[in-house]
C-alpha cells in the first residue's frame, strides 16, 4: 500500500545530541513538509520541498536542518541548535501534477522526540 | 494562502449532525477550502475539498456561501470515533502552488454519548 513511513516513532535524545528523523513515502510525490505539533496547538511548518534537491525554510526553521536528495526521503535533523526540541512531528506530501484538482495532503503518523 | 477562523471546540451528542464552521474572509477566487482531522496523536486525514459548489462524500459534506467567505463541514451522523480536531484549510490545488501550508489550530469536536 502506499503511504508515508515516519520512523522512529518515538524518540529520546539527550540535551546537545543531534537527532534525524526519517520521512519515506512511496506515492510518487514531488511535495513533501515537515510539521511540528505541541500539546494542544496546530501544525507549525518547519521546512518544506516541492522538488528534488530544493526546499524552504517555513514558519519556524531554527534549529533544524533538512535535505531532499531522492524524491522519496526528505529526513529531518533536530539540532541542539532547537531550544525547545520536546515535540510530535508529522512529515507529508502531496502531488505537484494531481490532475483531479484534489491535490491531498497525506501524512504520516508521526514522530514523538522528547529530550531528557 | 488565506487564513482562517474556527471556534476552539465544540459539542456534539452521539447520532446527532456535527456542524463545523469556518472563516476565509480573504480567500481568492482560485483557492479551494480543504478539511483535514487529526484523531489524538496520529497524522491528519484528509475529509473533503471544494471550491464553490457544496461537496459531499462518504465522510462527511461540505457547504461554501455563495460569496466563498466561510463554509460548514457537515458530519450527518457523528460517532464516538468522529472525536477529533477538525481543520480548515484554504489554499491553490494545483501544481506551482504546492508550497506553504498553514494549519491553525482547528476545532476539538468531542461527542459525547
Amino acid at each position: 500500500d502506499g503511504g508515508i513511513t515516519q520512523s522512529p516513532k518515538y524518540l529520546f535524545r539527550k540535551e546537545g545530541q543531534n537527532v534525524t528523523l526519517s520521512c519515506e513515502q512511496n506515492l510518487n510525490h514531488d511535495a513533501m513538509y515537515w510539521y511540528r505539533q505541541d500539546p494542544g496547538q496546530g501544525l507549525r511548518l518547519i521546512y518544506y520541498s516541492q522538488i528534488v534537491n530544493d526546499f524552504q525554510k517555513g514558519d519556524i526553521a531554527e534549529g533544524y536542518s533538512v535535505s531532499r536528495e531522492k524524491k522519496e526521503s526528505f529526513p529531518l535533523t533536530v539540532t541542539s541548535a532547537q531550544k525547545n526540541p520536546t515535540a510530535f512531528y508529522l512529515c507529508a506530501s502531496t502531488s505537484r501534477d494531481d490532475y483531479s484538482g484534489a491535490n491531498v495532503l497525506t501524512f504520516g503518523a508521526g514522530s514523538r522526540l522528547t529530550v531528557l | 494562502d488565506a487564513k482562517t477562523t474556527q471556534p476552539t471546540s465544540m459539542d456534539c451528542a452521539e447520532g446527532r449532525a456535527a456542524n463545523l464552521p469556518c472563516n476565509h474572509s480573504t480567500i481568492s477566487g482560485n483557492e479551494y477550502v480543504y478539511w483535514y482531522r487529526q484523531i489524538h496523536s496520529q497524522g491528519p486525514q484528509y475529509i473533503i475539498h471544494g471550491l464553490k459548489n457544496n461537496e459531499t462524500n462518504e465522510m462527511a459534506s461540505l457547504i461554501i456561501t455563495e460569496d466563498r467567505k466561510s463554509s460548514t463541514l457537515i458530519l450527518p451522523h457523528a460517532t464516538l470515533r468522529d472525536t477529533a480536531v477538525y481543520y480548515c484549510i484554504v489554499r491553490f490545488p494545483r501544481s506551482g502552488n504546492t508550497g506553504k501550508l498553514i494549519f491553525g489550530q482547528g476545532t476539538t469536536l468531542q461527542v459525547k454519548p
